[in-house]
């Protein structure tokens, strides 16, 4: 079954840090991109960061730029987001999500995981 | 990165149908043929529907169709039914390794 788990959230306080894990499973993770969306509570999605295959291209949403991370270690089926002085705003659920081609980026997310929240709260 | 302009909401009767709009600009929508559409039922994780502005990943109803036009990408859902009342999000591809998506779009099935 093609899977994606993610975890790391939590509850953090503004000015932290936190990382992200996802672990993919069911498919041959490193031949696809991976992306990172989110979506705050009651609100609609929005694209955070993407990667593709080899790490070779990476993407960020300008809310985001300078303080988030992504990377993946395909010998772990992993992908990572690592989140520096988080903001209030940053509060949402993650999710992790698999590009549906293989070798490209086609920015069309096929499998999501189930997501892991995020709350930056004093 | 720009939002993309959807409806907030839009509505139909089972059998009819409906179109949402998804409107970009030409730093996105109208530069690249990389929007995706996406239907996110309360408490799941979202669902690819159309993929490239028009293709149907394997497994989607062929009920649901996509297209653009200039800024403007369309959804169109034919023969509405109960279950598709969902919310919507379309996104697209707007250079330089980024992407934005619509503000997305309730769909109530009347």
């Amino acid at each position: 079954e093609v899977q994606l788990v993610e975890s790391g959230g939590g509850l953090v306080q503004p000015g932290r840090s936190l990382r992200l894990s996802c672990a993919a499973s069911g498919f041959t993770f490193d031949d696809y991109a991976m992306h990172w969306v989110r979506q705050a509570p009651g609100k609609g999605l929005e694209w955070v960061s993407g990667i593709s295959w080899n790490s070779g291209s990476i993407g960020y949403a300008d809310s985001v730029k300078g303080r988030f991370t992504i990377s993946r270690d395909n010998a772990k089926n992993s992908l990572y987001l690592q989140m520096n002085s988080l903001r209030a705003e940053d509060t949402a659920l993650y999710y992790c999500a698999k590009d549906l081609v293989v070798a490209a980026i086609l920015y069309a997310f096929d499998i999501w995981g189930q997501g892991t929240m995020v709350t930056v709260s004093s | 990165q720009s939002a993309l302009t959807q409806p907030a909401s839009v509505s139909g009767s089972p059998g009819q149908s409906i179109t949402i709009s998804c409107t970009g600009t030409s730093s996105d929508v109208g530069s690249y043929n990389l929007v995706s559409w996406y239907q996110q039922h309360p408490g799941k994780a979202p669902k690819l529907m159309i993929y490239e502005g028009s293709k149907r990943p394997s497994g989607v109803s062929n009920r649901f169709s996509g297209s653009k036009s200039g800024n403007t990408a369309s959804l169109t859902i034919s023969g509405l039914q109960a279950e598709d009342e969902a919310d919507y999000y379309c996104c697209s591809y707007a250079g330089s390794s980024t992407l934005g998506f619509g503000g997305g779009t309730k769909l109530t099935v009347l």
